[in-house]
């Protein structure tokens, strides 16, 4: 079975440039993840789809970055302009969640990408 | 919110050493805990979860990991490491429906 796929793993954009990040997940999870790496740091949550619909954005800065997942298959992370600070790792991961909210969000495992590595200059 | 904290950033051990890695979290609901790693070059893998049930979880690779609810704790442990355990070990924690990491500690095991 194919894992989660991303592209491209690196990039290295001059700052105020666009950039954008695309990821596959695994074929029938319903719930998608965006999150940023930081060097020395765990991974932090971005946002979280289920299905088409952006359910958690509260930690995407949303003057710069924006994210679409279109049919509730493949999504786009997109920053516009770039910053420096904007270098980092970004991780796409994908799992199976329930109907049932009260259960669906205890039993699921995250599956997670390579990465993408962003270097700002 | 809930936070994760890992007690060491960097642990240097030999080859057959035991291991034990700290995890302590702060959620005041029911929680799912979950250790992944990241071997060199990797991408991040899920080493062991716990849900439910025994507080004593087995993972794969001879990983084990022991949820204490009083004290907020979910350790990773490993009677004997190999030189290919050298990783960086991500702790974290599930409330509702955000998983939180914790800042990871990197192992090195020296041959």
């Amino acid at each position: 079975e194919a894992g989660v796929v991303q592209s491209p793993r690196y990039k290295i954009i001059e700052k105020k440039q666009p950039v954008a990040f695309w990821c596959n997940p695994i074929s029938g999870h319903n719930t998608l993840y965006w999150y940023l790496q930081n060097l020395g740091q765990g991974p932090e949550l971005l946002i979280r789809y289920e299905n088409e619909e952006a359910v958690d954005d509260s930690q995407l800065p949303k003057d710069r970055f924006s994210a679409e997942r279109l049919k509730g298959v493949d999504s786009t992370l997109k920053i516009q302009p770039a910053e420096l600070g904007d270098s980092a790792v970004y991780l796409c991961a994908s799992s199976l969640e329930g109907r049932d909210r009260e259960y669906s969000s205890s039993y699921n495992e995250q599956f997670f990408g390579p990465g993408t590595r962003l270097t700002v200059l | 919110a809930q936070s994760v904290s890992q007690h060491n950033h960097h642990v240097i051990l030999s080859e057959a050493a035991s291991l034990e890695l700290g995890c302590n979290y702060s959620y005041g609901g029911t929680v799912n805990l979950f250790w992944y790693v990241q071997y060199p070059g990797q991408h991040l893998q899920l080493l062991l979860k716990y849900f439910s049930g025994d507080p004593l979880v087995k993972g794969i690779k001879g990983f084990e990991a022991e949820f204490i609810k009083s004290k907020f704790s979910f350790n990773l442990r490993k009677p004997s490491v190999q030189w290919s355990d050298t990783a960086e070990y991500f702790c974290a924690v599930k409330g509702y429906s955000t998983l939180t990491f914790g800042k990871g500690t990197m192992l090195l095991v020296s041959p």
